[in-house]
C-alpha cells in the first residue's frame, strides 16, 4: 500500500509556457501533500506544504506566483510552474502522508523537468 | 552545525558484505526517523520508520536509533548490487509538524 504516482516523469518545454505536473495517492487518501525539488547529488529541498482545500505553505524563497500549487481532493495535488525559465529546470517530488498522527511521507517518482 | 549531518560517501562494498549506514543530528526534538532508498531518476523510497529510541529490523534491514547519543544507524545484511541507491536518512519533530529534515544521503555501491 501507500504509492503515490507523479506524471509526468519528464516533459521538455520552450522557456516562458506553463508546465503541470499531477501527484496522485493511488491507494490512500492524502491529507497532506509535500512538493520537493532536488538538484543532482544534492538532497531533497522542501517547497511547499499543501492540505486538502487549504492554500498551500510555501517555505521561505519559493516564490508562490511561479509555483501553484492545488490541493482539490484528498487524492490529487497539482504543482504548475508558470512562465518557465531554464532556471527553473530540476526534478520536483512529490511526497504524500495519511491523515492521523505519526503517518511516513510516502514519494513519487519525480518528474524531470528541462526549460529549453 | 547542520541539523543532519550524513556521511555521503561513496561507499563500496563487495556482494554479500554487511553495509553500515548512519546519521547524526543535534535537535533532540526529533523523535521519528526514517531511512529512504533512492535509486537514479527516482523518488525516495521509504525503507523503515520508527519512532524513538530502539531496534526495527525488516528483512535484511535492520534500522537503529539511540536518541541519547542522537545517532541513527541502517544496517543492510547479505548486500545485494540491487541494493546499490543513494540512502537518505530522515527525521521529524512528529505530532503536527510533518516537516522532513533530510541528510544529504550515502551513495552505496554494491559490486558483484
Amino acid at each position: 500500500g501507500a504509492v503515490v504516482s507523479q506524471h509526468p516523469s519528464w516533459v521538455i518545454c520552450k522557456s516562458g509556457t506553463s508546465v503541470k505536473i499531477e501527484c496522485r495517492s493511488l491507494d490512500f487518501q492524502a491529507t497532506t501533500m509535500f512538493w520537493y525539488r532536488q538538484f543532482p547529488k544534492q538532497s531533497l529541498m522542501l517547497m511547499a506544504t499543501s492540505n486538502e482545500g487549504s492554500k498551500a505553505t510555501y517555505e521561505q524563497g519559493v516564490e508562490k506566483d511561479k509555483f501553484l500549487i492545488n490541493h482539490a481532493s484528498l487524492t490529487l495535488s497539482t504543482l504548475t510552474v508558470t512562465s518557465a525559465h531554464p532556471e527553473d529546470s530540476s526534478f520536483y517530488i512529490c511526497s504524500a502522508r495519511r491523515g492521523g498522527l505519526d503517518q511516513p511521507q510516502h514519494f513519487g517518482d519525480g518528474t524531470r523537468l528541462s526549460i529549453l | 552545525q547542520k541539523e543532519v549531518e550524513q556521511d555521503p560517501g561513496p561507499l563500496s562494498v563487495p556482494e554479500g558484505a554487511i553495509v553500515s549506514l548512519n546519521c547524526t543530528y543535534s535537535n533532540s526534538a526529533f523523535q521519528y526517523f526514517m531511512w529512504y532508498r533512492q535509486y537514479s531518476r527516482k523518488g525516495p523510497e521509504l525503507l523503515m520508520y520508527t519512532y524513538s529510541s530502539g531496534n526495527k529490523e525488516d528483512g535484511r534491514f535492520t534500522a537503529q536509533v539511540d536518541k541519547s547519543s542522537k545517532y541513527i544507524s541502517l544496517f543492510i545484511r547479505d548486500s545485494q548490487p540491487s541494493d546499490s541507491a543513494t540512502y537518505l536518512c530522515a527525521m521529524s519533530r512528529g505530532g503536527s509538524n510533518y516537516k522532513l529534515t533530510f541528510g544529504k544521503g550515502t551513495l552505496l555501491t554494491v559490486n558483484p
